[in-house]
């Protein structure tokens, strides 16, 4: 199984400010990766997939990068409702697996 | 819209069979991809398999053993049975599609399934 490891657990940010979270894959799943979004009491909500593509709705504030092993996903302007737990997700194997997941709180 | 809605019992005795239903609407489940996901608080989000409108399944092989999704076109809806559960299966079960098997845009609620005697 490829464990997906996410970081940091915990990112402390102001309104307005931009974010980088981490994935890194226990092995590589060439671009075969998604980040969701989840908010309290709320299904997951796909942003990004194929490491970089957009889901559909989802603001070009969310962007995607990396291969292999090592994925980011930033988050610009970040505003009240962006404020959540974010997964990533990798289909590179036969048994798809997520992160542990970043929180993104106010500062 | 598609939308999607699980139902099924909230408490299953262990060694049991877990039983739920992912009802569609706003649009036909003759397409798409249906999958199941959990998530719990010790183990976080698992994906459990899929299925393809046309009956081709694929289950995460830690469980394998014990899982199967069916669908039935005529109900528009699709199924989960989890055999020989135990507490390790207390999770929220979520229903999710895409015309991707690897990722899910759409998603159910979520039930919350509750493993106890």
């Amino acid at each position: 199984e490829i464990v997906l490891t996410q970081s940091p657990g915990t990112l402390s940010l102001s309104p307005g400010e931009g974010a980088t979270l981490s994935c890194r894959a226990s092995q590589s799943v060439s671009r075969s990766l998604a980040w969701y979004q989840q908010k309290p009491g709320q299904a997951p909500r796909l942003l990004i997939y194929d490491v970089s593509g957009r889901a559909a709705g989802i603001p070009d504030k969310f962007s995607g990068s990396g291969s292999g092993t090592d994925f980011t996903l930033t988050i610009s302007r970040l505003e009240p409702e962006d404020f959540a737990v974010y997964y990533c997700q990798q289909y590179g194997s036969s048994q798809y697996s997520f992160g542990q997941g970043t929180k993104l709180e106010i500062k | 819209q598609l939308q999607l809605q699980e139902s099924g019992p909230g408490l299953v005795k262990p060694s049991e069979t877990l039983s739920l239903t992912c009802t569609v609407s706003g649009g036909s489940i003759n397409s798409l991809y249906w999958s199941w996901i959990r998530q719990s608080p010790g183990k976080g989000l698992e994906w459990i398999g899929y299925i393809y409108y046309d009956g081709t399944t694929n289950y995460n092989p830690s469980l394998k053993s014990r899982v199967t999704i069916s669908v039935d076109t005529s109900r528009n809806h699709f199924s989960l049975k989890l055999t020989s559960v135990t507490a390790a299966d207390t999770a929220v079960y979520y229903c999710a599609t895409d015309s991707s098997s690897t990722r899910w845009y759409v998603w159910g609620q979520g039930t919350q399934v509750t493993v106890s005697s």
